[in-house]
């Protein structure tokens, strides 16, 4: 198995550009998650998914964030408008357990400069 | 409230045994304890997960006392590659009662020659 799939790797934007990240998960997984990284806030989890049905969006930060998951193997996370603070890693992970017992398994992760 | 307490950083040497222990004073009855580890510039990956007493597996071990208020992750005979950010997690309660695996800020665990 290739493992879960990002892209971009590296993506670098200007401020107040629509900015879109991809992650495809492993398949079978049914549960797929989209952190962010940064040094001030560490890994803060933004949104996850159960079957292609977004499960808890509490983590994200503001209306300018979305997420979707239009089908088992596809997701995305947009920003729009970006500003400078949404720099970070952005990563995805799938599992095919329950949130509690299930191993996550991670991208590689996007790294988002927006200048 | 945190839901995990590590130590921020630790140094260790080639061939030493190395544990980190992760404080988690609040855990739910259901929850699991699971430890990745990450190194730079990549997602964390799984080390092990317990639930109570000790597990062990081909990397690491974990120990989880009876009240299972605390759990020691141990690297027997770290070596140079070994130096990486570990994260203890137990869950979180979102908004509507879904279970959040929580990341906390993690061990920056440097191996030296």
């Amino acid at each position: 198995d290739a493992g879960v799939i990002q892209s971009p790797r590296h993506e670098v934007t200007e401020m107040g550009q629509e900015v879109t990240l991809r992650c495809k998960p492993i398949s079978g997984h049914d549960y797929l998650f989209w952190y962010r990284q940064t040094m001030m806030r560490g890994l803060e989890l933004l949104i996850y998914f159960n079957n292609n049905v977004p499960i808890d969006d509490s983590g994200m930060p503001e209306d300018r964030f979305s997420a979707k998951m239009p089908n088992a193997s596809f997701s995305t996370l947009k920003i729009q408008p970006s500003e400078p603070r949404d720099s970070a890693v952005y990563f995805c992970a799938s599992s095919f357990r329950d949130t509690n017992t299930g191993e996550l398994f991670f991208g590689e992760g996007s790294r988002l400069t927006v200048l | 409230l945190a839901k995990t307490t590590q130590p921020i950083s630790m140094d260790s040497y080639e061939g030493q045994e190395v544990n980190i222990t992760c404080s988690h004073n609040n855990i739910a009855t259901n929850d699991y304890i699971t430890w990745y580890q990450q190194f730079p510039s990549q997602g964390p990956r799984f080390i092990i997960q317990g639930y109570k007493t000790k597990v062990t597996n081909e990397v690491a071990s974990l120990f989880i006392p009876a009240d299972r208020k605390s759990s020691t992750l141990s690297l027997p005979r770290v070596s140079l590659s070994d130096t990486a950010v570990y994260y203890c997690l137990v869950g979180d309660i979102g908004t509507g009662g879904s279970y959040i695996p929580t990341f906390g800020r993690g061990t920056s665990l440097i191996v030296h020659p």
